[in-house]
């Protein structure tokens, strides 16, 4: 059982927009704003699309945005693409862990 | 964040033992937290540890602790994930990934190491 919970899977269509859930606790999303999100593709190593809650890395594309409220961290792609069909992971850190890190157990992103 | 190249896919037999490399780039490779991830097939990221090759003070994950050994080798910039007996619970992909501390997010520049472990 994941220390951070995401739906399993959410679905849209093309040009749709859609929002994956990060749910954690007082002690970790609800306390820092380090959330990260990951994609990973089949057969790829995971990418960071998402850092400290809302900030994108450079290259990443603006159809990714990220955002908080209490203890639940949120990932919206708007515009959804085909190529935006993927794994979602969230993290987040944690004080209260050996190692100060979190993750949620994925989220299936289908395209229709 | 540090590139990070990881040694190919192996298959060994429960039992055996095994040790898999990540190697960085040598003007980042000490200033870095290198950890190592465990993704077992269509299942999610759990990570197994982590080392600070400069002194080498490395950490694990609960589950993981005693059932591996992470270390690094800094006149080669290399990280390493060793298990002394494999058991087939053990099949899965391993990353390694970076951080600056411990606020940062992980950088997952690694491809992954495919272990199959099958008799």
């Amino acid at each position: 059982q994941s220390a951070l919970t995401q739906p399993a899977s959410v679905s849209g269509s093309p040009g749709q927009s859609i929002t994956i859930s990060c749910t954690g606790t007082g002690s970790d999303i609800g306390a820092y704003n380090y959330v990260s999100w990951y994609q990973q593709h089949p057969g790829e190593a995971p990418k960071l699309i998402i850092y400290d809650v809302s900030h994108r890395p450079a290259g990443v594309s603006t159809r990714f945005s990220g955002s908080k409220s209490g203890n639940t961290a949120s990932l919206t792609i708007s515009g959804l693409q085909a190529e935006d069909e993927s794994d979602y992971y969230c993290s987040s850190y944690s004080a209260g862990t050996t190692l100060f890190v979190v993750f949620g157990g994925g989220t299936k992103l289908t395209v229709l | 964040e540090v590139h990070l190249v990881q040694s190919g896919a192996e298959m060994r037999q429960p039992g055996e033992s095994l040790k898999i490399s990540c190697e960085g780039s040598a003007y980042s490779f000490t200033t870095f937290w290198i950890g190592w991830v465990r993704q077992r097939p269509g299942k999610g990221l759990e990570l197994m540890g982590i080392i600070y090759p400069r002194d080498s003070d490395t950490t694990y994950n609960s589950p993981f602790h005693g059932q591996v050994t992470i270390s690094a080798d800094t006149s080669i910039s290399t990280a390493y994930l060793q298990w002394s007996s494999l058991e087939a619970s053990d099949t899965a992909v391993y990353f390694c990934a970076s951080r600056a501390t411990a606020f940062d997010p992980w950088h997952f520049s690694g491809q992954g190491t495919l272990v199959t472990v099958s008799s």
